[in-house]
């Protein structure tokens, strides 16, 4: 198993839908989990951190832990066709280096 | 700094050549890491700094890389001997240091060798 998996996508969905995304981990990638967006041709940004089970929310944009799962999921509510990007899960240990998944393309069309 | 600042954004250079690559990571960030993203892939860790050592270079993939950090600020990625396959972004990243730090992204090197 890959330390960090994501659902590979490609995802599309309607303006205005909530889009879902999805990213499984290994022991070995437990302490926090991150979900950078990458525009193409650029870097990757953060958008979302979180560090205990539950969900967080900021904005638009939910992220889900679920530990016992060993899950991380982040739900981007009435989607924007800016939101087109590649979406990329990481996990960190314990210094911060952060493992990634391969990234899901998301589509939003209008 | 600002943000993170990568060196140079472009570099084509012939297969069998040297290159350095530099990163000046944000002003007070003691922790700095590499990455490598090829086309199509996810990205990949090459190595960490803490300061100006390196306790996990595991990432790295053959020792024609290598890299140093001097005075806990800038850092270079040296490859050796480029090969086709060395073709990439390579992205430096820094942060904080802690464990539950957010790690912040240069706009990256694309390395081409022809």
């Amino acid at each position: 198993q890959k330390e960090v998996e994501q659902n590979s996508g490609p995802l599309s969905v309607p303006e205005g839908a909530i889009a879902s995304l999805n990213c499984t981990y290994s022991d070995r990638v437990s302490q926090s989990f991150f979900w950078y967006r990458q525009y193409s041709g650029k870097s990757p940004e953060l958008i979302m951190s979180i560090y205990s089970n539950g969900d967080k929310e900021d904005g638009r944009f939910t992220a889900q832990l679920n530990k016992a799962s060993q899950y991380v999921s982040l739900l981007i509510r009435d989607s924007q066709p800016s939101d087109s990007a590649t979406y990329l899960c990481a996990g960190g240990t314990s210094y911060g280096k952060l493992t990634f998944g391969q990234g899901t393309i998301l589509t939003v069309h209008p | 700094g600002a943000g993170v600042s990568q060196s140079p954004s472009n570099k084509v250079t012939e297969k069998g050549k040297d290159v350095e690559l530099r990163c000046d990571p944000i002003s007070g960030h003691t922790a700095l890491y590499w990455y490598r993203q090829s086309l199509g892939q996810g990205l990949e860790f090459l190595i960490y700094f803490q300061g100006n050592s390196a306790p996990d270079k595991s990432g790295l993939p053959s020792d024609r890389f290598s890299a140093e950090r001097t005075g806990g600020s800038v850092s270079t990625l040296t490859i050796q001997r480029t090969q086709q396959e060395d073709s990439a972004v390579y992205l430096c990243a820094s942060s904080q240091g802690t464990a539950d730090e957010k790690l912040f992204f240069g706009s990256g090197t694309q390395l081409s060798v022809l």
